[in-house]
């Protein structure tokens, strides 16, 4: 089956500097990875996606590479803020049965930001 | 994603009950799914549903049985036969449930604990 590594599983950094976590999938079907945040004890949300037709896109402060063919894909978070302080969970799809996708999930990644 | 309800959102069972988990959603999703969230091990498929009347197992479908009698609802319950059912329950609904992965969102959760 599919197997999303995601590394580090922790980050600190300081406020304003950038983070970047990398996630590997090992299905080369896969064609979409989401990102969520997800903050302590609240339900994990979709911050940034990207499908395979694509190796790059940006929303504000946040954007996804993908490289294919290394089978690799990146979030970064430029100018980090206390608010980007949370777990980050990488996706990757996968096919299900009969035709029909589904997510697997990286481990997850605490991102501290230090004042 | 406010238009996915989950209740309770706290849940404590006894050692040999069964339990059911609620699932709501507004948004007319075709598609619902059911994670289960361990600290330090992502999220992971329990079950999922592509329509009414149909549905899937995932990677952790033993102890736990779903039903899917209506489009927005997809409860889950918790057998007796799970033997280490204590974590953190999300159900999540994406809109289109053929090929192409779709964004899926994802209900508050609901912290189960075995007494």
């Amino acid at each position: 089956g599919e197997n999303v590594e995601q590394h580090p599983s922790t980050l600190s950094v300081q406020e304003g500097d950038s983070a970047v976590i990398k996630c590997t999938y090992s299905d080369s079907a896969s064609n979409y990875f989401p990102w969520y945040k997800q903050e302590l004890g609240k339900r994990p949300q979709l911050i940034i996606d990207i499908r395979s037709n694509v190796g790059e896109k940006k929303d504000q402060r946040i954007a996804v590479t993908l490289n294919k063919t290394a089978k690799h894909f990146s979030l970064h978070i430029t100018e980090t803020q206390p608010e980007d302080s949370a777990v980050y969970f990488c996706a990757a799809s996968i096919k299900g049965n009969f035709g029909n996708e589904k997510l697997t999930f990286g481990t997850g990644t605490r991102l501290t930001i230090i004042p | 994603d406010g238009g996915i309800t989950q209740s309770p959102k706290y849940l404590f069972r006894k050692e040999g009950q069964n339990v059911t988990l609620s699932c709501e959603q507004n948004l007319n999703h075709d598609a619902m799914y059911w994670y289960r969230q361990d600290p330090g091990q992502g999220l992971r498929l329990i079950y999922y549903s592509q329509i009414v009347n149909d549905f899937q197992k995932g990677d952790i479908a033993e102890g736990y049985s779903v039903s899917r009698e209506k489009k927005e609802s997809f409860p889950l319950t918790v057998t007796s036969a799970q033997k280490n059912p204590t974590a953190f329950y999300l159900c999540a609904s994406s809109m289109f449930a053929g090929y192409g992965t779709d964004t899926q969102y994802f209900g508050p959760g609901t912290r189960l604990t075995v007494l």
